[in-house]
């Protein structure tokens, strides 16, 4: 089944405690992306790649690191995470071909920051 | 710059209902646009999408029309349902194959 899927669904962890969330995708897909979902502000871009070892920052990146070492793998890291991290975290890929493919979401990850 | 200008929800509904869901969006040129669907406890699917100027995207009963006089998208179906219950995202591209989101509206039909 084609899918994209991230881990964990769910943490809560503590200020400056370094975690990685884990995404994944067997589609095949050159690009990728992770948004983070907060109430009253939609979905906002931390970061994108738009194929192995080519990332680049979105319109929030403060705070987050990204890795493509892998055409499948793309895991956002937050070195020293802090409470205005909480909030719901998604990863998307697509093909990157005309640009107007369609994006697959993850399930989403809920992070709790204290 | 990049915007995309959704009506503010939460919209109730009861069932059969007409639904529109405004967005507008600020571009110079003629972006593709998308509508996303968010399920409760799910990520978002693509509704459906249009890439130039007067396509109409539609999916599932739902329809989008194009228009650049208005630099408009709004969402509409002809009678709701229960199960269309979720969060929809207008959306535009951006550059690469980067995606500009609107703050998206809570749609809840019941019965």
């Amino acid at each position: 089944e084609a899918q994209v899927t991230q881990n964990p669904r769910y943490l809560i962890t503590v200020t400056g405690k370094k975690l990685t969330v884990t995404c994944s995708q067997n589609m095949n897909h050159e690009y990728m992306s992770w948004y983070r979902q907060d109430p009253g502000l939609g979905l906002r871009q931390i970061y994108y790649s738009m194929n192995v070892e080519v990332t680049d920052k979105g319109d929030v990146p403060e705070g987050y690191k990204v890795s493509r070492k892998e055409k499948r793998n793309f895991p956002l890291i937050l070195e020293s995470p802090s409470p205005n991290q909480t909030s719901l975290y998604f990863c998307a890929s697509s093909f990157y071909s005309s640009g107007t493919d369609t994006q697959y979401f993850g399930p989403g990850t809920r992070l709790t920051v204290l | 710059g990049n915007s995309v200008t959704q009506m503010e929800g939460p919209v109730t509904l009861s069932e059969e209902a007409f639904l529109t869901i405004n967005c507008t969006y600020t571009a110079t040129g003629y972006p593709s646009l998308f509508w996303y669907v968010q399920y409760p406890g799910e990520g978002l699917q693509l509704l459906l999408k249009a890439t130039k100027a007067d396509d109409k995207g539609s999916n599932k009963g739902f329809e989008a029309t194009y228009r650049k006089e208005t630099t408009s998208f709004h969402l509409e179906k002809g009678s709701v349902q229960v199960s269309d219950s979720a969060v929809y995202f207008c959306a535009r591209k951006t550059g690469a194959n980067n995606l500009f989101f609107g703050t998206g509206t809570r749609l809840t039909v019941i019965p």
